[in-house]
């Protein structure tokens, strides 16, 4: 079993849906979590860091963290279809030394 | 686009040839770090330099190996290259006090024939 589990999807919506992505994870000890877009052949790009469990809004996106049940989200509101791409959750614990460890990834289609 | 940089685009090689990876952080990055993505591991660390000295090491092959210079750039050497080596190569770095906030490069695409 891997330590960060996410749907690999796809997830297809329509335009202007409220898209919500899940990454479920093993390791107690993650603190800090992170979620990023990545298009085709493109690195990531980083959307969302949170520490510690809450929620975190920025623009269309929130973050949520809920540690006790090991579950973390991602709100996408008004989907655009500049929204597609692969999202990926990602978490680290300080005392491994900072690397992250990923979520296999969500692919997100918007259909016009 | 995140202020990291890397060489080249993409790479095709054969077989137990090696090949040299480099990656420039963002300005004032002190931490620069090396993951490999591949369709059926996903993206996995490979290795931490913070200010020229290894910090940390993921399951990264002893055909692999890496350095950070005084000017901070890093490179990622991998030899005796398997066709299993052919993945996308990707550099991140992060601010000074916020080492789990990495932004990534473009990456390498590498080829193995």
């Amino acid at each position: 079993q891997k330590e960060v589990e996410q749907d690999p999807g796809p997830l297809s919506v329509p335009e202007g849906a409220i898209v919500s992505l899940n990454c479920t994870y093993s390791n107690s000890a993650f603190q800090y979590f992170m979620w990023y877009r990545q298009y085709s052949r493109k690195g990531p790009e980083l959307l969302m860091y949170t520490y510690s469990s809450g929620n975190k809004e920025d623009g269309r996106f929130t973050a949520q963290v809920d540690k006790s049940s090991k579950y973390i989200s991602l709100f996408i509101r008004d989907s655009q279809p500049s929204d597609s791409a692969t999202y990926l959750c990602a978490m680290s614990d300080n005392n491994a030394g900072n690397m992250l460890t990923f979520g296999g990834g969500t692919r997100l289609m918007v259909k016009p | 686009d995140s202020g990291v940089t890397q060489t080249p685009k993409h790479l095709i090689t054969a077989t137990g040839q090696r090949v040299t990876l480099r990656c420039s952080p963002r300005s004032g990055d002190l931490s620069v770090y090396w993951y490999q993505q591949s369709l059926d591991q996903g993206l996995q660390f490979l290795i931490q330099y913070y200010n020229g000295e290894e910090r940390a090491k993921g399951n990264i092959l002893e055909r692999f190996s890496a350095q950070q210079f005084p000017d901070l750039h890093s490179e990622l050497n991998l030899s005796s290259l398997e066709l299993g080596d052919s993945a996308l190569y990707f550099c991140a770095s992060s601010p000074r006090g916020r080492v789990n906030e990495q932004f990534f490069g473009p990456g390498t695409r590498l080829t193995v024939l």
